[in-house]
């Protein structure tokens, strides 16, 4: 079956150090994953999106890559500070909006 | 200020007493859906439209109803809600329906925490 899948469900890093998470699908080829931020209680927040022919996207201290060999995306903080702790989901578009299950970061000072 | 909203917020009820969740964006969105979300399980998409009077279902419909007679309202309906139905919901909608190459990005509301007893 089709699945899109964030396997770690928590990460710890300390503040300054950059922070990787990682979208894996798998039985389909979507055409572009986005990522969202998601606080606590909140709805979830657009940040980026990647297009299966995009390598590398970039914004401010974000990054995001797709590796269609590897049916991957790194979804990386750099610089992180406490304030990016959240919950972070990436979804694809697979003829309606799949999200993963989440990778809760936390950045501790 | 562009915004999807969702009513209520929170709400307890009873096993069996039929509830509304109220969504509503000014965005001229086509699309919108819903979504419940429960720890380790993330968003599931419950039901989406495409337009007005155009709906379907998503991965978990079983027990919820909606309706699309206006562009700007989804609401969600439960009719005889029952203690699984426990969650939060997410209404969300976007330009265009996310198919294909369409890259509309999804605006999501606040959320309605319920709780069936």
């Amino acid at each position: 079956s089709q699945k899109i899948e964030q396997n770690s469900e928590a990460l710890n890093i300390q503040e300054g150090k950059t922070a990787t998470l990682t979208c894996n699908y798998t039985n389909y080829s979507p055409a572009y994953l986005q990522w969202y931020r998601q606080d606590p209680g909140r709805g979830p927040v657009f940040l980026l999106l990647i297009r299966e022919n995009e390598k590398e996207k970039r914004k401010e201290r974000l990054k995001v890559t797709f590796d269609t060999t590897l049916k991957q995306s790194l979804f990386h903080i750099t610089a992180s500070q406490p304030a990016d702790s959240a919950t972070y989901l990436c979804a694809d578009n697979n003829n309606d909006m799949r999200f993963g299950a989440g990778t809760r970061l936390t950045v501790k000072p | 200020e562009a915004q999807v909203t969702q009513n209520p917020r929170y709400l307890i009820t009873v096993t069996g007493k039929k509830l509304t969740v109220t969504c509503s964006q000014n965005m001229n969105h086509e699309y919108m859906s819903w979504y419940r979300q429960d720890p380790g399980l993330g968003l599931r998409q419950i039901y989406y439209s495409m337009n007005v009077e155009v709906t379907d279902k998503g991965d978990v419909p079983e027990g919820y109803k909606v309706s699309r007679k206006e562009k700007r309202n989804f609401p969600l309906i439960l009719e005889s809600p029952s203690p699984n139905q426990t969650s939060l919901y997410f209404c969300a909608s976007s330009l265009s329906p996310p198919i294909g190459t369409i890259t509309d990005t999804q605006y999501f509301g606040p959320g309605t925490r319920l709780t069936v007893l």
